[in-house]
């Protein structure tokens, strides 16, 4: 499985935008980048999977080189609730991977 | 769609009791699912993955007659503690995935264990 390194926090003020890249050096032909968000108590939430390119949903946008060995989240306008930890999972679990978590990033939005 | 549900949130156990987690997948099939367990302030820890009908795969280090798992159907994963102890007291997640080829894994809103 790709191991991936994100920063270990970061601070934002409301309104501004947020990117946080995470690296995969080690990641595989098959594998897919998904990102999700977690409030302290609560299960990890889906925010948005990519393979490659550029994937935008309601919430988010993320960034993927050709080279795939790296990804960015980008979040537009954020505001004090999306203080949270963010995590960047590498893997295919459709054919039987599971999901190691790495530490995430943890983002403070400030008012 | 796709929502994961756990029972119970939390739960409040006595040394040496066993205490049942059970996790829901309340619109979709869920080939495979996976627990979590996640201490203060550190990132979720992979206990086992279990697919639908067949015995879980459990992660090194990770005691399988300890924290029993069983999924008995497609909507279904349950995970036992046995003779919980207080270093048993955790935050317990799990998620479900569709497999065939579908890349996303759903969590449920996880559950509070603590053994007094």
């Amino acid at each position: 499985l790709a191991k991936t390194t994100q920063p270990i926090s970061m601070d934002s003020y409301e309104g501004q935008e947020v990117n946080i890249t995470c690296s995969h050096n080690n990641i595989a032909t098959n594998d897919y980048i998904t990102w999700y968000q977690q409030f302290p108590s609560q299960g990890p939430r889906f925010i948005i999977q990519g393979y490659k390119t550029k994937v935008t949903n309601e919430v988010a946008s993320l960034f993927i080189p050709a080279d795939r060995k790296s990804s960015t989240l980008s979040l537009p306008r954020v505001s004090l609730s999306d203080t949270a930890v963010y995590y960047c999972l590498v893997g295919d679990i459709g054919y039987g991977q599971n999901f190691v978590f790495g530490p995430g990033t943890r983002l403070s939005v400030l008012p | 769609g796709a929502v994961v549900s756990q029972h119970p949130s939390w739960v409040i156990c006595k040394s040496g009791t066993s205490v049942k987690i059970e996790c829901r997948s309340l619109d979709f099939q869920a080939t495979t699912m996976f627990w979590y367990r996640q201490f203060p302030k550190q990132s979720l820890m992979l206990m086992a993955t279990s697919n639908e009908g067949s015995k879980a795969t459990y992660e090194q280090g990770v005691e399988k007659d300890k924290f029993l798992i069983n999924h008995a159907s497609l909507t279904l994963s349950t995970l036992t503690v046995t003779s919980a102890h207080p270093e048993d007291s955790s935050f317990y997640i799990c998620s479900a995935s569709r497999g065939e080829g579908r890349t996303e894994a759903f969590f449920g809103q996880g559950t509070r264990l603590t053994v007094v």
